[in-house]
């Protein structure tokens, strides 16, 4: 069965700290996505990791991928309470010409002052 | 910058209606899709559509039908809504080159309520 598991699903930290949420899959993929949902609101586009190796970084934020693994982290560095917010990993598992995502299920994070 | 519209950000129907929700994006894209999103379970894609009048189904695509008439128009029809299908309902697109990273751009969602 194809899957892809976030873990935790639930982060409340305080700012100022660090911590990684992975993401585990169970397939064979090279092309991971990250993206952020805010309360209430639809998903934007965070990273696009495309092969074995690959690092991301945009603010406090830093998102890899190890294909051997089958494993994605994003780490926050620092946290401040506007990364609020419920993020996603998805794992592209199609062909070129007919591709498809499947999705984690989140991780919600709650960043505390 | 990309933009994603979908016909309603709330609906509220009752059982056995048909149900239509509208998505349109203005960047041209080959590819779009519906997802329903419920608490715990993530995204599941209900269908998906690469060119104009194709479609292929998702993971759960019973209950549902759509239509994609013109390329910047991507509908999905709950042909007898249940209330299982209470949900949100999100509608994304994308350029459909995924070896150079394709991103999926979403709408802003409707939240669907099925009394």
């Amino acid at each position: 069965e194809l899957k892809v598991e976030q873990n935790p699903l639930f982060l409340s930290m305080q700012e100022g700290k660090n911590y990684t949420i992975y993401c585990n899959y169970s397939t064979t993929s090279d092309r991971l996505y990250w993206y952020r949902q805010d309360p209430g609101k639809s998903l934007e586009s965070l990273f696009v990791l495309l092969s074995n190796g690959a690092v991301k970084q945009e603010g406090r934020l830093m998102a890899s991928l190890d294909t051997k693994a089958r494993l994605s982290t994003l780490h926050i560095t620092a946290a401040v309470h506007d990364l609020s917010a419920t993020y996603f990993c998805a794992v592209d598992i199609g062909l070129d010409s007919n591709y498809q995502l499947i999705w984690g299920a989140g991780t919600k994070l709650i960043i505390k002052p | 910058d990309v933009k994603v519209t979908q016909s309603s950000r709330y609906l509220v129907k009752r059982t056995g209606e048909k149900v239509f929700l509208e998505c349109v994006q203005d960047m041209d894209h080959e590819n779009m899709f519906w997802y329903r999103q419920d608490p715990g379970l993530g995204l599941r894609l209900i269908y998906f559509s690469y060119d104009v009048k194709m479609k292929e189904k998702g993971d759960i695509p019973e209950g549902y039908s759509v239509s994609r008439e013109k390329k910047e128009r991507f509908s999905l029809i709950l042909e007898s809504a249940s209330t299982n299908q209470t949900s949100m309902y999100l509608c994304a697109s994308s350029s459909g080159t995924p070896s150079l990273g394709d991103t999926q751009y979403f709408g802003p969602g409707t939240r669907l309520t099925v009394l």
